[in-house]
């Protein structure tokens, strides 16, 4: 089955810098890769989500890549801020039940005013 | 629009006592629905998923069971709660891509 890892486990970055998460995923067939942000106490909200027929997609301050080739894809957030701060979730999927969408571990941003 | 209701948002339970988390979801037909488990500064654990009235696939074995009485109604419960069943509770729904998660239940054993 699918496999998701997620790099780092944790960052700080000072306000107003970049920010990279980077997801690799095993099933060559995932065909779908959304991104969670996860702020203390609250559920998971889908922020930006990229299908295997693109290869990067932007929207505002958040950017997401996707290599098929290398079977990775990555997080970018510029000009970073306080609220920034949250736990991010990558995902692969190749369809939309139970096991064939699977999550990163997750990364603890911290943006450091 | 579509919209999920999870409650309670907090729960402490005594060891061995019953449970029960309610999800209802609005504005949809036929959603595939879903319980996770995330524990603290942890990640997401599947424990269920349902594709349908009276669909339940479960992931992980445990303590926990889930049924799917109507709908848009997803229903997490456990007879027994053990320590370890501690932990945030998360209901989602899907239809085609991506998930929309509840705002979670954070269940404490004592």
């Amino acid at each position: 089955g699918e496999n998701v890892e997620q790099h780092p486990s944790t960052l700080s970055v000072q306000e107003g810098d970049s920010a990279v998460i980077k997801c690799t995923y095993s099933d060559s067939a995932s065909n779908y890769f959304p991104w969670y942000k996860q702020e203390l106490g609250k559920g998971p909200q889908l922020i930006i989500d990229i299908r295997s027929n693109v290869g990067e997609k932007k929207d505002q301050r958040i950017a997401v890549t996707l290599n098929k080739t290398a079977k990775h894809f990555s997080l970018h957030i510029t000009e970073t801020q306080p609220e920034d701060s949250a736990v991010y979730f990558c995902a692969a999927s190749t369809g939309n039940y139970g096991q064939n969408f699977v999550f990163g571990p997750g990364t603890r941003l911290s943006v450091l005013p | 629009s579509q919209t999920i209701h999870q409650w309670p948002a907090t729960l402490v339970q005594p060891v061995g006592s019953p449970l029960s988390l309610e999800c209802t979801v609005e504005g949809t037909s036929n959603p595939n629905l879903y319980w996770y488990r995330q524990a603290a500064g942890r990640g997401l654990q599947l424990l269920f998923y349902s594709v349908g009235i009276g669909q339940i696939s479960s992931e992980v074995p445990q303590n926990l069971s889930a049924s799917r009485p109507q709908d848009r109604q997803f229903i997490l419960s456990s007879k027994k709660l053990l320590l370890s069943d501690s932990g945030f509770y998360l209901c989602a729904w899907s239809l085609i891509y991506g998930y929309t998660f509840g705002s979670g239940t954070r269940l404490t054993v004592v």
